[in-house]
């Protein structure tokens, strides 16, 4: 158990709708990173919060879009869904943004896996 | 920009013979590489990963992995392999540790028994 959860596991919803996907960090992460993993594309990174400001964007569509509160969990939110983000959605989270060599590490949560029918 | 490239989507070794996954980065400063483990429906656990130092890293399950700055390289290494080890294994760089990591396609390695 890395100490991330990503809830729901599992969501089966149609075209065009809209969704939310939230992850909670390890206690004491203040950084939250999103992934979105499919067969085709593989590993994509797609938005990077550190301490409820975004860092980083990635491969993000405009329209997904994400936020972290300021209790630091974090949303990741997929609207007017087509079937190609049909896919495995991460969340990670480390202490801070920079990959030290103190130790600090980027931990995954299980993923939540949407399927767009 | 960093890419990463894992040479062979699908690795298959006998039971206790050597497992070798390919890896080959691209960074204009100093990777941070990291190799992670995929087990099916589970999420992404960190294997090893290279920062500064010592070039040769030894992780969690008997994997090492050698930075080769020379061949842009970090292939990770185990000398026997175990059925437990069936898995996806991604290798990951991130720029200086500044950088969000990016990822490889994956290696998916079979252990035959």
């Amino acid at each position: 158990d890395s100490g991330v959860t990503q809830t729901p596991k599992h969501l089966i919803t149609a075209t065009g709708q809209r969704v939310t996907l939230r992850c909670s960090p390890r206690s004491g992460d203040l950084s939250v990173y999103w992934y979105q993993q499919s067969l085709d594309q593989g590993l994509q990174f797609l938005i990077h919060y550190y301490n409820g400001e975004e860092r980083a964007k990635g491969n993000i569509l405009e329209r997904f879009s994400a936020q972290q509160f300021p209790d630091l969990h974090s949303e990741l939110n997929l609207s007017s869904l087509e079937l190609g983000d049909s896919a495995l959605y991460f969340c990670a989270s480390s202490v801070s943004g920079i990959l030290t060599s103190s130790g600090n590490t980027i931990y995954f949560g299980e993923g939540s896996w949407l399927t767009v029918v | 920009a960093q890419s990463v490239t894992q040479l062979g989507s699908h690795v298959s070794v006998s039971e206790g013979a050597l497992v070798l996954l390919r890896c080959n980065y691209s960074s204009s400063v100093p990777p941070y590489l990291f190799w992670y483990v995929q087990y099916p429906n589970q999420g992404l656990q960190l294997l090893l990963k290279y920062t500064t130092g010592a070039t040769l890293v030894k992780g969690i399950n008997g994997f090492e992995a050698e930075f080769k700055k020379s061949e842009t390289s970090f292939h990770l290494t185990k000398p026997s392999a175990h059925m437990s080890d069936a898995a996806e294994y991604f290798c990951a760089v991130s720029a200086e540790g500044n950088t969000p990591l990016v990822f490889g396609k994956g290696t998916r390695l079979s252990v035959i028994a």
